[in-house]
């Protein structure tokens, strides 16, 4: 069973406000990533990470930031919350073998966020 | 570049009968996963099963199988004996193993409706 937790799982916050979404993970895994996800549509990748003092950004450009100062903890940080930013963001871990194609994405429980 | 098709919005089936949910691929990776994911209304993504590019045999995981056709380029997932708990979003993913193309790329998914 994955042990990956977000937090929180829902949040209500005002336009203006800095927020930061927490996800932890103690299976060890060096990559992790956070994906942006609206109600019914596919998953969007805005960060990852390969390791500590790694990050990325993804496919999908995003206005938050992430930092991985330690394994296990991949926060995402919005400096200034928007309507827009009104999504439900995923993080998920995975062991880092290479080019292995064979390793599967831990999800945590996601983060559902409205910005008013 | 990667991409993953899924035409099927919406299926529905009758519980206890099978389902056949539809993904298509497009890669240059010769080396390539490609996974399937369920996501119920609470939001988690969990993992369902894995099918490797040079695998000789079809994956199956209890009710779930993978009718992988190389060839075609097509990824389609098989639910056996449906239960209601099997209603949910279920998207297909790939990742490949060339130098930045690690991350997985998701389809648009298709929402499964089982019913009594």
């Amino acid at each position: 069973e994955a042990d990956i937790y977000q937090t929180p799982r829902y949040l209500v916050i005002g336009t203006g406000k800095k927020i930061t979404l927490e996800c932890s993970q103690t299976m060890g895994h060096d990559k992790m990533y956070w994906y942006q996800q609206d109600p019914g549509m596919e998953l969007h990748l805005i960060h990852y990470s390969y390791g500590v003092n790694s990050t990325e950004k993804g496919d999908l450009s995003s206005e938050s930031t992430v930092s991985r100062i330690r394994t296990e903890h991949f926060p995402l940080t919005l400096e200034s919350a928007r309507p827009s930013h009104t999504s439900q963001y995923l993080c998920a871990s995975s062991e880092w073998e290479g080019r292995a194609t064979y390793n599967e994405q831990f999800f945590g429980p996601g983060t559902r966020l409205t910005v008013l | 570049a990667q991409k993953i098709t899924q035409t099927q919005p919406g299926m529905f089936v009758q519980e206890k009968e099978a389902v056949t949910l539809d993904c298509t691929y497009d890669t240059s990776d010769p080396s390539y996963g490609l996974f399937w994911y369920k996501q119920p209304s609470s939001g988690e993504m969990i993992f369902l099963i894995y099918q490797g590019s040079y695998d000789q045999q079809n994956a199956t995981e209890g009710r779930y199988s993978l009718n992988f056709q190389k060839a075609r380029k097509s990824a389609n997932l098989v639910i056996s004996a449906s239960q209601l708990g099997d209603s949910a979003m279920y998207f297909c993913a790939m990742r490949g193993a060339q130098g930045g193309s690690e991350k997985l790329v998701f389809g648009k998914g298709t929402k499964l409706t089982v019913n009594p």
